[in-house]
């Protein structure tokens, strides 16, 4: 299993400019994520879904939009691109969180975005 | 709202030392915790997690605390290596929610 994968990996905007980070996961796995990490900050919930056709607003959803079309991907739009978005961005994935089952989420590596 | 904080950005200790990691939560109807692990360039890693039903639960090397009382929650690390510099992070999942909510993060520096 490749696990999440998330592409591209790096990236560099200007500002106004739109373009869409792709993930998908091979794990079989209905809760999808996408979360924002600032420099030596923590993550923040952008958008997430818990199974395709059905997303929900996270902490941060301003400025982005998703899309579940299938169970394996969940990509992330982001529409006329600002330096605020300057970020790095994970996609996760995780069985229904909570008991019975665990708070595990599978993280992809991350995608390294730069609005100039 | 929900929030999840950290009481130290930055821990150092010496290598064989016990690290002690502690967040507070403000959410009273989070009822599920869980730790993560992110080292440099990488995702984050699930450590451990506890449910609001228990006060604490053991891992390898690692015990969660949680005390509802005071909405605490601390990581215990036993005989920290090298291998443990990171920075670590609470989640709370909240109520019939299912959003993972992380806290700001505290850096874990072992020293040789």
């Amino acid at each position: 299993n490749a696990g999440v994968t998330q592409t591209p990996k790096f990236r560099i905007l200007k500002i106004g400019q739109s373009m869409t980070l792709q993930c998908t996961q091979d794990m079989n796995h209905n809760y999808m994520y996408w979360y924002r990490q600032d420099p030596g900050m923590g993550l923040k919930l952008i958008y997430y879904s818990v199974g395709a056709g059905i997303t929900d607003k996270g902490e941060v959803p301003n400025g982005y939009n998703v899309s579940r079309s299938t169970t394996e991907d969940f990509p992330l739009r982001l529409e006329l691109a600002a330096p605020s978005q300057t970020s790095v961005y994970f996609c996760a994935s995780s069985y229904p969180l909570g008991p019975p089952g665990t708070g595990e989420l599978f993280f992809g590596e991350g995608s390294r975005l730069t609005v100039l | 709202g929900e929030s999840v904080g950290l009481h130290l950005p930055t821990l150092s200790v010496q290598e064989g030392d016990n690290s002690i990691i502690n967040c507070a939560y403000s959410n009273s109807a989070s009822d599920y915790f869980i730790w993560y692990k992110q080292e440099s360039g990488k995702g984050p890693q699930f450590i451990i997690d506890i449910r609001s039903n228990m006060d604490k639960r053991q891992g390898q090397r690692v015990t969660v605390l949680l005390n509802k009382t005071v909405k605490h929650l601390s990581l215990q690390i036993a005989a920290t290596q090298p291998g443990d510099s990171a920075v670590y992070f609470c989640a709370e999942i909240g109520g019939a929610t299912n959003k993972l909510i992380f806290g700001t993060g505290t850096l874990l520096a072992v020293q040789p």
